[in-house]
Order: structure tokens, then sequence, then C-alpha cells
């Protein structure tokens, strides 16, 4: 299968620091990424869609000055958590979307685990 | 909204024991249907697929088929193994959601030798 590429898979990072997470496809374009939150036993939220060369779409409830998020190139999306506290640790999960004539699907990036202290 | 609802767990099953995690959607579309798979300290894996009603889908042993009339993609394996041990989530997609992924709360499997 496709691969996907996230980086770092773990970040440790004072309160009022940012943190940068990329997400890269490896061996496919991808024009749009999606970026969720995965809270301890819990399942995946998605935060944004990430679409090449335009702005990101947020879902209800997520704060874009807070996680901003840069889609620069096909195989690039970059997530920056901004001033982070204690309550943004977390899993943070990329997926890139291939597609290849009418068939679709969505690749994962191993996940970042982010604690702030 | 349309959404996703699975069997809580953890699941604990003896190795070569029978598996089924129900899956329930609502969809006011025809959404396509998922199973992911991951495993510890790692990102989802597509596990199955089916896109349209009475499609199964299988890999690795699991099975899972589209049931439109009672909305349902339950997911089974017939004889699991400890490599299985995993957290499995459910979810649908498709074109008319924008491609979006909408999970359900996933389901631990843990499966003792």
């Amino acid at each position: 299968g496709a691969v996907v590429s996230q980086h770092p898979s773990w970040v440790i990072c004072k309160s009022g620091t940012s943190v940068k997470i990329e997400c890269r496809s490896l061996d496919f374009q991808a024009t749009t990424m999606f970026w969720y939150r995965q809270f301890p036993k819990q399942s995946l939220m998605l935060m944004a869609t990430s679409n090449e060369g335009s702005k990101a779409t947020y879902e209800q409830g997520v704060e874009k000055d807070k996680f901003l998020i840069n889609h620069a190139s096909l195989t690039l999306s970059t997530l920056t958590v901004t001033s982070a506290h204690p309550e943004d640790s977390s899993f943070y999960i990329c997926s890139a979307l291939r597609m290849t004539g009418l068939n679709t699907e969505a690749f994962f990036g191993q996940g970042t685990r982010l604690t702030v202290v | 909204g349309d959404s996703v609802t699975q069997m809580e767990g953890p699941v604990t099953l003896s190795e070569e024991a029978f598996l089924t995690i129900n899956c329930t959607y609502t969809a006011t579309g025809y959404p396509s249907l998922f199973w992911y798979v991951q495993y510890p300290g790692e990102g989802l894996q597509l596990l199955l697929k089916a896109t349209k009603a009475d499609d199964k889908g299988s890999n690795k042993g699991f099975e899972a088929t589209y049931r439109k009339e009672t909305t349902s993609f339950h997911l089974e394996k017939g004889s699991v193994q400890v490599s299985d041990s995993a957290v499995y989530f459910c979810a649908l997609s498709g074109r008319e959601y924008g491609n979006k992924l909408v999970f359900g709360a996933g389901t631990i499997l843990r499966v003792k030798s």
C-alpha cells in the first residue's frame, strides 16, 4: 500500500511554545489530507481538511488560529499547534487521500504523541 | 448527523476463538463502509471495505457484509490469533461526504494464547 509518513512520532514541549507536525505522502500525490485528534480510549475526531494550495477547512469547534495547517505541496501538509497548553496533549494523526481513477483511499500516518508540560 | 456505533470493548478472546465486533451506522446518503485496524503505537491501516449494499469485504481472514436493511457492517473472523490484538475502528465515508471518514469509537481486541 501507499506510505504516509508523519514526523515526529512523539514530542514533549513546554506550555506556550509551538509545535509543528509534518505529514508526507511518500509515493503518491495528495491533493487532500486530513488531520485527526485522538483522545485516550476514544475515537478519532476530525479537526480539519487540508487542501493543497488553498486554506484548510476546519470542523466546528476547532480553533483555526490555534491549529495552523499549511498544505504547500502535493506531498506535504503541516499542523502547527501554537501556544500549546497541557489540554492540547493528545495523539494527532494525519491521513492522505490517494485518488486513482474512480477509486479513492485514505492512508494514515503513524501518529504523533504530543505532550505539553 | 451521520454516525457510527461500535460495540464497547475491550473484547478478550482465547486464540482460535470466533470474533464478532458489531457496527451499525446512520447515514443520510449511501456511504462506503470500512474497518480500520490500529496496532499498538501505530497509525490506522485499512482492513477491509464495502462500497454498496450486500457487498462483502474480506482480508486476512476478516469479513464484513454491508447490510443496508439493518444498517450494519459487523466484523467477523473465524479463528483469531494473538497477533490480531489491536483496536478496530468501523467507519463510513464517500464522495458525498467529501471523502471524510466518520469513525466509530473503536473496539479493543485482546487475544490470549
